[in-house]
């Protein structure tokens, strides 16, 4: 069966220190993980798309890379409006053809303290 | 561009009553996926739709709950005769052809069952 566990589920950093979110993931054969912000009462908002082993993707203090068995978030110098639930999302390859099915993770809440 | 539209934000039913859910796609967009998230839940696949049609519901319960998403005019999520475990945030996602630019997510329904 195909999951996502992320971890930690919640964590509490000064701004300007950096750390990583962990995703890792069990799916057979993966079309592409996704990672994604959600602010409290609001949808998730799309940060990233990877699709292959060794991908990295970056976006002002976000970074996202991708191993065949999981994929990191790093964070560097963080702000308190980084401050929100970080979601990952894998989509496998076996769904009849479907893209819609996504696959997430409970996400990673994460409170920057200035 | 306004993004993906969802009405009502907040919708109260009693049980036994129907409700339903509106979503207007981002637009260019053509395809729409629904997630249902429960409280302290990561987001769980519905369906997705296609205009006029469904493509993969394999996330639906099996009774109550039917989508739809006519030639003209948003998409329906419609459950009838709600139980308070119906009681969650219902997201929209919209996304173009090919799907490999993220979804873009809604705002959600919140729908509380009394």
């Amino acid at each position: 069966e195909d999951q996502v566990t992320q971890s930690p589920e919640a964590l509490r950093l000064q701004e300007g220190e950096s750390s990583s979110l962990n995703c890792s993931y069990t799916v057979s054969g993966l079309r592409g993980l996704f990672w994604y912000r959600q602010d409290p009462g609001k949808g998730p908002e799309f940060l990233f798309t990877l699709y292959s082993a060794g991908e990295e993707k970056e976006k002002e203090r976000l970074k996202a890379t991708l191993t065949k068995k999981e994929s990191f978030l790093h964070i560097t110098a963080p702000k308190p409006e980084d401050s929100a639930t970080y979601l990952c999302a894998v989509q496998g390859l076996n769904y009849g053809g479907s893209q819609g099915n996504l696959i997430f993770g409970k996400g990673t809440k994460l409170s920057v303290k200035p | 561009n306004a993004g993906v539209m969802q009405n009502p934000r907040h919708l109260v039913r009693r049980r036994g009553q129907e409700a339903r859910l509106r979503c207007s796609p981002m637009k260019g967009h053509s395809h729409v996926y629904w997630y249902r998230q429960l409280p302290e839940e990561g987001l769980k696949f519905m369906v997705y739709l296609q205009k006029e049609n469904i493509i993969d519901e394999s996330g639906m319960p099996k009774e109550r709950f039917s989508a739809e998403f006519p030639k003209e005019g948003p998409s329906i999520l419609r459950i009838q005769q709600v139980v308070r475990g119906d009681s969650a945030a219902y997201f929209c996602a919209s996304s173009d052809r090919t799907g490999n630019y993220g979804y873009t997510f809604g705002s959600g329904t919140r729908l509380t069952v009394v």
